[in-house]
């Protein structure tokens, strides 16, 4: 069955970095855009970012852009995220989900991961 | 970038009734084919419910039901399980950046 699984959370210093991944199994991962999504502690859903299933197209949340950088290695059915400038108000869970519609950007996220945590702190 | 306010923020409600969750949008959703409900459980990650606005994702029980256009939007929980009692978000996907409703909590009265 499909599954997502992150990986790479932490406790990381501000103004760090820190990579996550994404290990999709059981579907066709080159065939679906993904997202990242992130929440932090006591809080609601932030969506980050969303690349499309051939990693040709990027979009992102005002919050990140500039320091996230998302991509994909369909390859290694592997998504990431690049964090750079990391902040405290970084802190959350990352989430990674799977647009549930083939070939689609514009469609809800039907298969999420369990989440990492990134704690920034000095 | 569009805003989207849940109301109430908390439900309170017994097992059996009828719960009406409602997300407005800042601006007319272009289609209401963009705006989705998840469900949230404590420790868990976000599980689709709707999609489309009144599509029921795969596995939903048909208790769940999706409404809306435009601006606004009503998930209803025809009647409460034990298990409903969750956080629930609306999401849009039509504009960047996507954006999600501040949840409201269904508690258990």
């Amino acid at each position: 069955q499909e599954r997502l699984e992150e990986s790479g959370g932490g406790v990381v210093q501000p103004g760090r970095s820190l990579r996550l991944s994404c290990a999709a199994s059981g579907f066709t991962f080159s065939t679906h855009a993904m997202n990242w999504v992130r929440q932090a502690p006591g809080k609601g859903l932030e969506w980050l970012a969303v690349i499309s299933y051939d990693g040709t197209k990027t979009l992102y949340a005002d919050s990140v852009k500039g320091r996230f950088t998302i991509s994909r290695d369909n390859s290694r059915n592997t998504l990431y995220l690049q964090m750079h400038s990391l902040r405290v108000d970084d802190t959350a869970v990352y989430y990674c989900a799977r647009v549930w519609w083939q070939y689609q950007l514009l469609e809800a996220f039907d298969y999420w991961g369990q989440g990492s945590l990134v704690t920034v702190s000095s | 970038e569009i805003v989207l306010t849940q109301s109430p923020d908390t439900l309170s409600l017994s097992p059996g009734e009828r719960a009406t969750l409602s997300c407005r949008a800042s601006q007319r959703l272009s289609s209401s084919s963009y705006l989705a409900w998840y469900q949230q459980r404590p420790g868990q990650a976000p599980r689709l419910l709707i999609y489309a606005a009144s599509s029921r994702a795969s596995g939903i029980p048909d208790r769940f039901s999706g409404s809306g256009s435009g601006t606004d939007f009503t998930l209803t929980i025809s009647r409460l399980e034990p298990e409903d009692f969750a956080v629930y978000y609306c999401q849009q996907y039509v504009n960047s950046p996507w954006t999600f409703g501040q949840g409201t909590r269904v508690e258990i009265k």
